[in-house]
């Protein structure tokens, strides 16, 4: 069973650099068939897709956070990350690591998510 | 600003028919991309329920049922059951920003 699992500070100051690593297990990050995604949700409201990343490196990003956006995929760890620069406290939130299907790209795993609180 | 929008809320009771829309434009739903939707209990990650408008993962219980037309999708819940309380939430496609995934605007399923 594929699983996966988000990991990084749970506290970022504002202007600073958000890091998220998440480690897939049960199967491998380097399968054709997939991207990898980021999903964050600010508490008590809706789901907002931050960008995904396919195991060869190739990305593709909400052009509302684009700016400030970096993926990056470790095969030798079976690890993906997201690191989002100048945050604000909008970028409050759990954020959701998840895996999506190349070819009608719905996410079907993903991981229990992390808060990431950006506060002074 | 979702793209696709959903009722904020829709109640039934148990044994109950629901249904939560999903309207979207020319540029997502409308264009043919496919429609996806996903469970979500309180403090829990999202579940996939519904992928490619109307397929369902294994173990999802066809109780749920997706459908398309147009430039709107729709969920139905049919026999609705306790366990069923949750937000619903749908995704596409968009392509006026360049490749864009969305998701709805979320809708509270209350069961009364």
């Amino acid at each position: 069973q594929l699983q996966l699992q988000e990991s990084g500070p749970g506290l970022v100051k504002p202007s600073e650099t958000l890091s998220l690593t998440c480690t897939v297990s049960g199967g491998s990050i380097s399968s054709s068939s997939y991207f990898w995604g980021w999903i964050r949700q600010p508490p008590g409201k809706g789901l907002e897709w931050i960008g995904s990343i396919y195991y060869g490196g190739s990305t593709y990003y909400n052009p509302s956070l684009k700016s400030r956006v970096a993926t990056s995929v470790d095969t030798s760890k079976n690890q993906f990350s997201l690191k989002l620069s100048s945050v604000t406290a909008a970028d409050t939130a759990v954020y959701y690591c998840a895996r999506q299907g190349s070819g009608w790209y719905y996410f079907d795993y993903w991981g229990q998510g992390a808060l990431v609180t950006v506060s002074s | 600003q979702s793209v696709l929008t959903q009722p904020p809320s829709v109640s039934g009771v148990p044994g109950q028919r629901v249904a939560i829309s999903c309207t979207g434009s020319s540029s997502n739903i409308g264009a043919g991309h496919d429609v996806h939707w996903y469970q979500q209990h309180p403090g829990r990650a999202p579940k996939l329920l519904i992928y490619g408008n109307n397929n369902r993962p294994s173990g999802v219980p066809d109780r749920f049922s997706g459908s398309k037309s147009g430039t709107s999708a729709s969920l139905a819940i049919s026999g609705l059951q306790a366990e069923d309380e949750a937000d619903y939430y749908c995704q596409s496609y968009d392509y006026r920003l360049s490749v864009v995934q969305v998701f709805g605007t979320g809708t509270k399923v209350t069961v009364l």
